[in-house]
């Protein structure tokens, strides 16, 4: 069974531009949720994906948008970025069926704003 | 890796002695709950869950406890290893949604 791939590892980009992260779900799941994580922190919930469309969001901005693909792998892209999405961004899959389960994530993306 | 949590509450205790580690979630209406291990340049490792119809659910050296009444959930790990160094996040699931709320995590110190 595969586990869950993020890429790149590391990233480091300049305010304003423009980032795109990738994500592989488990083998078997149809669910990503992306979660930002600042240093020091606990994760915090970006967004979800499930069977290709938003499932639900947390409380960032529209400039934070995602994709889910019929693979259902997803990416995550940030618009005009800002120092303070330096952060992990964690990605996690689950199989989304009648009830919640658990989560399985990758090692996530580095992402440093200059 | 970059390294987590620099700046969390620690935990330190000897090899072999357990751990205690708690939580207190925010929202009554959660009704799910896991404990994640995250190593330094590592994603968030699943541990243990429990639902709100339990008050307590045991793994393979560990506990969880949750006490609903004052939104209070624990992690006991039993004969501690330095392998279990790391820091530990409770999470909470609100009921009706997939979304999960994250403490701000506890840093476990394993002492040889």
């Amino acid at each position: 069974e595969t586990g869950v791939t993020q890429s790149p590892t590391h990233l480091i980009k300049t305010r304003g531009q423009q980032v795109t992260l990738r994500c592989s779900s488990q083998s078997g799941h149809n669910t990503v949720s992306w979660y930002q994580q600042a240093l020091g922190q606990g994760p915090q919930f970006i967004f979800q994906y499930y069977r290709e469309e938003e499932n639900g969001r947390g409380n960032f901005p529209p400039r934070f948008s995602g994709l889910q693909f019929p693979n259902y792998s997803s990416e995550l892209n940030v618009n005009a970025l800002e120092l303070d999405d330096s952060a992990l961004y964690l990605c996690a899959s689950s199989f989304s069926g009648r009830t919640v389960d658990e989560q399985f994530f990758g090692p996530g993306t580095r992402l440093t704003v200059l | 890796g970059e390294s987590v949590g620099l700046h969390l509450p620690t935990l330190s205790v000897q090899e072999g002695d357990n751990s205690i580690i708690n939580c207190a979630y925010s929202n009554s209406a959660s009704d799910y709950f896991i404990w994640y291990k995250q190593e330094s340049g590592k994603g968030p490792q699943f541990i243990i869950d429990i639902r709100s119809n339990m008050d307590k659910r045991q793994g393979q050296r560990v506990t969880v406890l949750l006490n609903k009444t004052v939104k209070h959930l624990s992690l006991q790990i039993a004969a501690t290893q330095p392998g279990d160094s790391a820091v530990y996040f409770c999470a909470e699931n609100l009921s009706g949604t997939y979304k999960y709320i994250f403490g701000t995590g506890t840093r476990l110190k394993v002492l040889a």
